[in-house]
């Protein structure tokens, strides 16, 4: 049973546009999230961080929300840019950061 | 370059055979964990080390083993492969100083093609 979930496995977003990737997770004890970005043939880097403390961390263009109570998250990406089409995964940690549980990943695609 | 190192970087080989994936992890980072990402699937944890000692285990197969040398570097043997062991394996590293506040960061992986 997937932990963390990323139920849209891609999205398509005109350049300029908002760009919302959501992330959901059913461990109630996760307390730190994180989103990360993949370009092919590249490893994983890391994108923005929220702890549960928080429901909101915005740093330029990316902003991620928490909603605790729906075990929810989300990414939003403004403006989008062509540059943004990466693979986008959600993860989360429950043990002070030992293991992080990674969904599946939204590839996202921004249009020209 | 994250400063995560990670050799080889693809590797074809037949199935029933062995291989070594090789990790040598940021600079300072004492903890290495291995993902595998299959086609379409997300990242599997499949096992983390602490300054040579293991720390925790997730999805890894009894044919797939690691360890973490002294130096810090790290490997990861997959023996008796199977064509659905192709994969992407990447390592990753982290600090304590860091804590999680960045997670981890990660290397460029190694694709592994089994035929």
């Amino acid at each position: 049973d997937q932990q963390v979930k990323q139920n849209s496995p891609s999205l398509r977003v005109q350049e300029g546009r908002i760009s919302i990737l959501n992330c959901d997770y059913t461990n109630s004890m996760f307390d730190y999230f994180l989103w990360y970005k993949k370009y092919p043939a590249e490893g994983p880097t890391f994108l923005i961080s929220i702890s549960s403390i928080k429901d909101k961390n915005e740093d330029g263009r990316f902003t991620v929300f928490l909603n605790k109570s729906a075990k929810h998250l989300s990414l939003h990406i403004v403006p989008s840019q062509p540059g943004d089409s990466a693979v986008y995964f959600c993860a989360a940690s429950d043990n002070y950061g030992q293991n992080f549980v990674f969904g599946p990943g939204t590839r996202l695609s921004v249009l020209p | 370059d994250s400063g995560v190192t990670q050799t080889p970087k693809h590797l074809i080989t037949a199935t029933g055979q062995r291989v070594t994936l090789r990790c040598s992890p940021r600079s300072g980072d004492l903890s290495v964990y291995w993902y595998q990402q299959s086609l379409d699937q997300g990242l599997q944890f499949l096992i983390q080390y602490y300054n040579g000692e293991e720390r925790a285990k997730g999805n890894i197969l009894e044919r797939f083993s690691a360890q973490q040398f002294p130096d810090l570097h790290s490997e990861l043997n997959l023996s008796s492969l199977e064509l659905g062991d192709s994969a992407l394996y990447f390592c990753a590293s982290s600090s304590m100083r860091q804590g999680r506040q960045y997670g981890y960061t990660f290397g460029s992986g190694t694709r592994l093609t089994v035929v």
